[in-house]
């Protein structure tokens, strides 16, 4: 597959529960991106990575936490989740890692704490 | 603070009818612009970018310094034209960060 895939695409998950959300993008970009999308607030930046070292942390709560192997894989890993966490989360690659431009974006994993 | 603003969380035409959304920033520097759209159960993605000063599916933007805007128009909106519409700047300053609005749902009715 092309581009910039997240499995799964659904997640349901207690709050004791441990998950992980799983990126892969296969379009050679050396940058990697996690969102959050709710209904009630814009895109939340939450996470960068350029060239697997993390370069913005956008105060992100510690249940959350990323990790980058490589420059094509990441993964968030969820711990302990509240339910206002739930939102789509969303995962982005940009070939650019110190100038502008545009980023790809998977599909998303939609993700409910209950 | 570098901030965008989309006004209209929801702006509803008839098909045929020129269409604007509009988009505000506020930057210290010069950032580079972008519009994202996110189609019914589509992913979101680029639509256009103001370097390019391209016109993407009769979509343009202009860039207007003066008034730190990016508005989006479309002389005749179509019905498939209806979904979520994001404004993105992205910053200077050696990475790659993308600040978006909080989106406008365009609804074009037939």
């Amino acid at each position: 597959e092309t581009g910039v895939t997240q499995t799964p695409r659904h997640l349901v998950m207690g709050m004791t529960n441990k998950k992980s959300l799983k990126c892969e993008q296969h379009l050679g970009h050396n940058a990697m991106y996690w969102y959050k999308q709710s209904a009630k607030k814009p895109l939340e930046l939450m996470f960068v990575y350029n060239f697997k070292e993390q370069t913005e942390n956008n105060s992100v709560p510690s249940r959350f936490s990323p990790e980058c192997p490589n420059s094509s894989h990441l993964f968030l890993h969820l711990h302990t989740l509240q339910p206002e966490d739930s939102a789509l989360y969303l995962c982005a690659s940009s070939p650019s890692t110190s100038g502008r431009g545009e980023q790809y974006f998977g599909p998303g994993t939609r993700l409910t704490v209950t | 603070a570098q901030r965008v603003t989309q006004p209209e969380k929801l702006l509803s035409v008839f098909k045929g009818a020129p269409v604007e959304l509009k988009c505000n920033y506020s930057y210290s520097g010069s950032p580079e612009l972008f519009w994202y759209v996110q189609y019914s159960r589509q992913r979101l993605q680029l639509l256009l970018r103001h370097i390019s000063r391209e016109s993407i599916k009769g979509f343009t933007a202009d860039l207007n310094k003066g008034e730190t805007s990016f508005h989006l128009k479309k002389p005749f909106a179509q019905e498939e034209d209806s979904a979520m519409y994001y404004c993105a700047p992205s910053l200077s300053g050696g990475y790659n960060k993308l600040i978006f609005g909080a989106g406008t749902r365009l609804a074009v009715h037939p």
